[in-house]
């Protein structure tokens, strides 16, 4: 299985522009990038997702590399809320022993000071 | 709508004891997936369920380990004869399906104790 790697924590100022990124150098040609994040005691959510594309929804932005060998979740004005435990995840579009299933990583904590 | 729920939300029991534990998916959702998560670990994927059938179990750590989706909604997992190692919090998620395109949504989980 191709595997990511995370920085363990980060650290942001509130309203500020947080960049996290991820290196999955092992990606396959049909494996989609994830990000899951997971606020204290909670279960974990779903924050975006792409194949080659950059992305952007109402929670963040994804920038993706162009030899995809890593990518960038970008959340363009850090709140309090947004401290959580980010997770970089390959997903397989079919078969394999990704498919389906996600397989968190240690994740990278994000800490945002007021 | 209602979310993935999860019963209950804690669990303490004696070494040896059998447990069950409760996960209700959103209406509609055909897969639905088990993790556990201990302390300071990423959750770690268990199980998961596409309608009635296990569609990959390769996560259960051995046989004590066993769940069920009798009627392609509710799932309960089961461990027999628990070990104070199996003390984690517990996850379910579900989503429409178990494609790529499909974000799993996950309820708050049951915090299981073993003594």
């Amino acid at each position: 299985d191709a595997k990511t790697t995370q920085p363990n924590s980060m650290e942001s100022n509130e309203e500020e522009p947080v960049h996290l990124p991820c290196n999955h150098s092992t990606i396959s040609g049909t494996d989609y990038i994830h990000w899951y994040r997971q606020l204290p005691s909670q279960g974990p959510e779903y924050v975006i997702h792409g194949l080659t594309s950059n992305v952007n929804n109402r929670m963040a932005s994804l920038a993706i590399a162009e030899d995809r060998k890593s990518s960038t979740l970008i959340l363009h004005r850090a709140t309090l809320r947004d401290a959580a435990v980010y997770y970089c995840i390959l997903r397989a579009l079919a078969g394999g022993t990704s498919y389906g299933k996600l397989t968190f990583g240690q994740g990278t904590i994000l800490t945002v000071h007021p | 709508g209602a979310g993935v729920s999860q019963t209950p939300s804690n669990k303490v029991t004696e070494k040896g004891k059998y447990v069950e534990l409760r996960c209700d998916p959103i209406s509609g959702h055909t897969a639905l997936y088990w993790y556990r998560q201990s302390l300071g670990q990423g959750p770690e994927f268990l199980i998961y369920f596409q309608g009635t059938g296990a569609a990959d179990d390769s996560g259960l750590p051995n046989d004590r380990f066993f769940a069920v989706r009798p009627e392609g909604s509710v799932s309960t997992l089961k461990i027999q004869r628990t070990e104070r190692g199996d003390s984690a919090v517990y996850l379910c998620a579900s989503s429409q399906s178990a494609g790529v395109y499909n974000e799993q949504f996950f309820g708050p989980g049951t915090r299981l104790t073993v003594l």
